[in-house]
């Protein structure tokens, strides 16, 4: 009964491969979120759907693209991967609207890619 | 300059000390304060959130926000082995799940038994 899930876990490819991670979540939840930690632990965000609709869309290059089929999914696929991409890839999800006075981010556990 | 600045440390300290993790930040505008655990291999959790400036306390867990020195602190009492973990404050300028969160790279710490 994971909250989010994400897959794989681990990701080892060879530069120039494209891959994808897949994002589930099982909240109910409007918003989903895609992060990229860096070795030094720094974490940053890319992109947010809301209702599958993009609302942030942060500098990252085009070789990422999210795509949303529905609000419970968010994947993340990346062509020609370089060195660079090599990180710990965070998928979150929040409620957009609640009884809370803070929309709280529930993180997955992760996808460690390593590109070679 | 960084929006949130966090000391990476690493900070080891025995077990039952006072740990004390602290942010600073430059963007005014940012009005909500949230400090996240993350251990190892796993995904960063919320551990507590403050809105504007004050303090807030949960169990053994204090967080401060002092908005006129853009400085905010995370203060853990009787410090747990399980305590060990990477600690990022975070914040961001709106409630709606269209305002960014703005992490701090993390304070690494360990609690020695």
């Amino acid at each position: 009964d994971t909250a989010v899930s994400q897959t794989p876990k681990y990701l080892v490819t060879q530069m120039g491969n494209d891959k994808s991670i897949k994002c589930e979540q099982n909240l109910g939840h409007d918003t989903m979120y895609w992060y990229k930690q860096d070795s030094k632990k720094f974490l940053k965000i890319m992109f947010s759907y809301n209702n599958k609709e993009l609302i942030i869309n942060e500098t990252v290059p085009n070789r990422f693209s999210p795509k949303s089929p529905d609000k419970a999914h968010l994947n993340l696929h990346i062509n020609s991967l370089e060195l660079g991409d090599s990180a710990v890839y965070f998928c979150a999800s929040s409620p957009s609207s609640g009884p809370s006075s803070y929309n709280e981010q529930f993180f997955g556990p992760g996808t460690r890619l390593t590109v070679l | 300059q960084k929006e949130v600045e966090q000391d990476p440390g690493p900070l080891s300290v025995p077990e039952g000390a006072i740990v004390s993790l602290n942010c600073t930040y430059s963007n005014s505008a940012f009005q909500y304060f949230m400090w996240y655990r993350q251990y190892s291999r796993k995904g960063p959790e919320l551990l507590m959130y403050t809105y504007s400036s004050g303090n807030k306390e949960d169990g053994r867990f204090t967080a401060q926000v002092d908005k006129s020195s853009k400085y905010i602190s995370l203060f853990i009492r009787d410090s747990q082995p399980s305590d060990s973990a990477t600690y990022l404050c975070a914040m961001s300028g709106r409630r709606s799940s269209a305002s960014k969160i703005i992490f701090g790279s993390g304070t690494r710490l360990s609690i020695r038994p």
